[in-house]
């Protein structure tokens, strides 16, 4: 609905396994965002690539591995998660052109649960 | 530290009435203020922004804010509230600096509007 789309909308895993969420922007920006959003708590800055390379990582733990393989697709590699890692996964992305301006576009999100 | 409240968790008006949703920032330098609008098992829809220039900004589905310096306030509003506005709303501001210029959102206003 807001050219941006992500997969799966729902997702159940075991702490052993291993899972990818998808994003993709059909917009033409230039940069891409990961958040992470829990019940009563801001929404928290995981990743952010710019021109597909990684230029903020907010001390994420390193269960959570981004890849960006070009400037329409994201991707979050899960792995050995946590049940505190359970939340709403939105993907953002923005046209970065004057400092600040940009606007950022949300995806549906990816519920994520772990068992 | 740059920072955005929302004091309100949840506000309650009648379909018909104005409604208002409170925010207040913190930052150095001029503020780049956004309101988004999150729908159940949704991501955040963007409403609309302040950067720069008449202090009054109109936005989507009849949404407006007034940016007022002097209070640190960026309160969100509307003439005549519909059931469908139901939704949890965010105040986002643009921090300034660094790599990425991130978006430091609040924590999230509960907008139940009763029929």
């Amino acid at each position: 609905e807001t050219g941006v789309t992500q997969t799966p909308r729902h997702l159940v895993m075991g702490m052993t396994n291993k899972k990818s969420l998808k994003c993709e922007q059909h917009l033409g920006h230039n940069a891409m965002y990961w958040y992470k959003q829990s019940a009563k708590k801001p929404l928290e800055l995981m990743f952010v690539y710019s021109l597909e390379e990684r230029v903020e990582n907010n001390s994420v733990p390193s269960r959570f591995s981004p890849e960006c393989p070009n400037s329409s697709h994201l991707f979050l590699h899960l792995h050995t998660l946590q049940p505190e890692d359970s939340a709403l996964y939105l993907c953002a992305s923005s046209q970065v052109e004057l400092a600040g301006r940009d606007t950022q576009y949300f995806g549906p999100g990816t519920r994520l649960t772990v068992l | 530290a740059q920072s955005v409240a929302q004091p309100e968790d949840q506000v309650n008006v009648a379909e018909g009435n104005p409604l208002t949703v409170k925010c207040t920032y913190s930052v150095s330098g001029n503020p780049y203020l956004f309101w988004y609008v999150q729908y159940p098992n949704r991501g955040l829809q963007f409403l609309l922004k302040y950067i720069t220039g008449d202090n009054l900004v109109k936005g989507s589905y009849g949404f407006e804010a007034e940016f007022n310096k002097s209070q640190t306030s960026f309160h969100l509003k509307k003439p005549s509230a519909l059931v469908s506005d139901s939704a949890l709303y965010f105040c986002a501001v643009r921090a300034l600096g660094g790599a990425t210029n991130k978006l430091i959102f609040g924590t999230g206003t509960l907008l139940a509007v009763q029929p």
